[in-house]
């Protein structure tokens, strides 16, 4: 089945470094991905979708230029936190839509990114 | 708006019994509705979804869930808890096609005591 495969799983990195996720989809296109954020014991907030060849759409309250997204190819999607400081610590988790609508979106295993 | 709770932040229950993990939801349209399943430090796994047809659905791992329309409610369910179903389960409305954005529950833990 459909498979998205998210890297590095985590990330252990000094304030002030920008980090980059890299979210790619196996064996299927992905024109659009999500990207998720989940703080400890909490739910996942949506901060923004990426889009193969236009902007990504962020979410209200969610920095533009803390989180930046690329949607290089229809394979793969990235999330790059810029000059990372301990509050940006968290789970990071993308997720592609399905390729059929009446499907459930398909996971990454997310990345652990702890700022010290 | 889209939304939905999970009113139990921590559901316990005893291996061998059954049980019942609750979702009700808010959605303008046709719900798209879905329960997921993660492990520590994991991302999350479906379960199981209801779309259309029978209010009953199964899923994987022995669980199941019933679409209410009328109280608009998803409550996860299994008839005997495992020690393994232990994790964070959350439920998820999608207003509609797979584009569409996927709306979270809280979550809820799940602790099955042996």
């Amino acid at each position: 089945g459909a498979v998205v495969s998210q890297h590095p799983s985590w990330v252990i990195c000094k304030s002030g470094t920008s980090v980059k996720i890299e979210c790619r989809s196996l064996d299927f296109q992905a024109t659009t991905m999500f990207w998720y954020r989940q703080f400890p014991k909490q739910s996942l907030m949506l901060m923004a979708t990426s889009n193969e060849g236009s902007k990504a759409t962020y979410e209200q309250g969610v920095e533009k230029d803390k989180f930046l997204i690329n949607h290089a190819s229809l394979t793969l999607s990235t999330l790059t936190v810029t000059s990372a400081h301990p509050e940006d610590s968290s789970f990071y988790i993308c997720s592609a839509p399905p390729v059929q609508g009446n499907q459930p979106q398909h996971f990454g295993d997310g990345t652990r990114l702890s700022i010290l | 708006a889209q939304s939905v709770a999970q009113p139990e932040d921590q559901v316990n229950v005893a291996e061998g019994n059954p049980l019942t993990v609750k979702c009700t939801y808010s959605v303008s349209g046709n719900p798209y509705l879905f329960w997921y399943v993660q492990y520590p430090n994991r991302g999350l796994q479906f379960l199981l979804k209801y779309i259309t047809g029978d209010n009953l659905v199964k899923g994987s791992y022995g669980f199941e869930a019933e679409f209410n329309k009328s109280q608009t409610s998803f409550h996860l369910k299994k008839p005997s808890a495992l020690v393994s179903d232990s994790a964070l389960y959350f439920c998820a409305v999608r207003e509609g096609g797979g584009y569409n954005k996927l709306i979270f529950g809280a979550g809820t833990r799940l602790a099955v005591h042996p």
